[in-house]
């Protein structure tokens, strides 16, 4: 059974850092990874996806990469803003084939202080 | 298009009453899904369908829980009877076959069974 650990839970960092969140898997026979923003109350917004066959994917000031053999990727922010303040979510599919169903991380909480 | 629309947006019950969730998909999508979030447990994936017929309901906790699409545009999610370890926030997400790695969510509903 796939597992998703996030580390660290919670991260704070004064505006302008930049940053690094951690998301480990268990399974590495997945077909692709995904980055998710969650925002208080709000529904979740894909931020990056990176197939297998890929290192790494960029968008804008976000950058993810992929270790596949050691179970790994993270998420890089870069000159952090207060309005990147929110839970990041890491996502991978099941083991067993379906890239329908994902196997979620429980997320790291992001705060960026001005 | 207005994104996924989920409603009640939070709903407060007692123990023993029947609960019933709604999610309106975005138009033209062919996958629907239902998560529950916990802070315990994280995002779990209840069920999905596949032009309104359910494909895996493997995540489903208990009988007490079930689901319909009885239309493309319109799904529900039942619990009866309710108990307090039913209180979570219930996502519904929607996606299409041709972007089917590309989950997008509502903004939830927040179930608190006292």
């Amino acid at each position: 059974k796939q597992e998703v650990t996030q580390i660290p839970a919670a991260l704070s960092v004064p505006e302008g850092e930049n940053l690094v969140l951690n998301c480990s898997f268990t399974d590495s026979a997945i077909y692709n990874l995904q980055w998710f923003r969650q925002d208080p109350g709000k529904g979740l917004t894909s931020l990056l996806l990176i197939q297998s066959s890929q290192r790494e994917q960029t968008s804008g000031r976000l950058n993810a990469s992929l270790d596949k053999s050691s179970g790994r990727s993270t998420l890089y922010i870069a000159a952090s803003q207060p309005g990147d303040s929110a839970t990041y979510l890491c996502a991978v599919p099941n083991s067993g084939g379906s890239n329908y169903k994902l196997t979620f991380g429980k997320g790291t909480l992001l705060t960026v202080n001005p | 298009d207005a994104g996924v629309i989920q409603s009640p947006r939070h709903e407060v019950t007692e123990m023993g009453q029947e609960v019933t969730l709604r999610c309106k998909p975005i138009s033209g999508h062919d996958y629907l899904f239902w998560y529950r979030q916990t802070m315990m447990r994280g995002l779990e994936l209840l069920i999905y369908f596949n032009n309104n017929v359910p494909i895996d309901d493997s995540g489903m906790p208990e009988d007490r829980f079930s689901a319909k699409m009885p239309n493309a545009s319109f799904s529900t999610l039942k619990i009866q009877p309710s108990e307090p370890r039913d209180s979570a926030v219930y996502f519904c997400a929607s996606s299409f076959w041709g972007s089917i790695d590309t989950q997008y969510f509502g903004p939830g509903t927040r179930l608190t069974v006292l």
